[in-house]
């Protein structure tokens, strides 16, 4: 198994108040990804980092902000968390050498709840 | 944007059963991915491919490029095959992410 942890696993929190999720790769990889998985929606993309301080935007960006300040770790933060962030968060990441032709490696996922 | 289409969304079978799952995309794509999710949320890679077929033990990957078109077929079903089976694409560049499918829920029964 690829070396990805995430943390916390599972963590509830109130709206309003600012979260932010840890993934932690000991692979080397240069791409890392978050996704979030809701019923009916199947997993999206929220940001993605291609390299130290290098990232950008996915298709459900909003209301949520990233920082890779090492290659191996990957922050996503919910500045203010709504009751619509509540889901499951799965951190990925991939070689990034071959234009998208490369497994993907998946963590173990965090499910928050926002009440 | 690329539109990811699987098919069946649920799908139960008997223990031994030839299954096929099906999973159709509107856009070329780098390379198509198979992925398993497990009943506890895990999810690992089955495969990748850009052409032709490959195989995993009992689990078989098709895709057709020209009909933008992939098959995911698993021989002598076994309950330890329950899972959902989510198919994903990859657009190439430099962003490297997935585009998913909402999965298929298998379950398979002894």
């Amino acid at each position: 198994d690829a070396g990805i942890t995430q943390s916390p696993r599972h963590k509830v929190t109130e709206t309003g108040t600012p979260v932010t999720l840890r993934c932690h790769q000991t692979e080397n990889h240069r791409y890392m990804y978050w996704y979030r998985q809701d019923p009916g929606h199947g997993l999206r993309l929220i940001h993605y980092s291609y390299g130290v301080k290098d990232t950008d935007k996915g298709e459900v960006s909003d209301g949520y902000s990233v920082s890779r300040s090492k290659t191996e770790d990957f922050l996503l933060t919910l500045e203010s968390a709504t009751s619509s962030q509540t889901s499951v968060y799965f951190c990925a990441i991939s070689g990034g050498t071959s234009g998208g032709r490369e497994t993907q490696y998946f963590g173990p996922g965090t499910r928050l709840l926002v009440l | 944007k690329n539109e990811v289409e699987q098919s069946p969304q649920n799908l139960t079978a008997q223990e031994g059963e030839f299954i096929t799952i099906n999973c159709s995309y509107s856009v070329g794509i780098s390379a198509l991915h198979w992925l398993q999710q497990h009943p506890g949320g895990g999810i690992v890679s089955l495969f990748m491919l850009s052409s032709g077929k490959k195989k995993h033990g009992r689990l078989i990957a098709t895709i057709n490029i020209q009909e933008k078109h992939s098959s995911l077929h698993i021989t002598a079903s076994h309950p330890r095959d329950s899972a959902v089976y989510i198919c994903a694409v990859s657009m190439g560049g430099s962003q490297g992410n997935l585009i998913f499918g909402k999965g298929t829920k298998l379950s398979v029964k002894p």
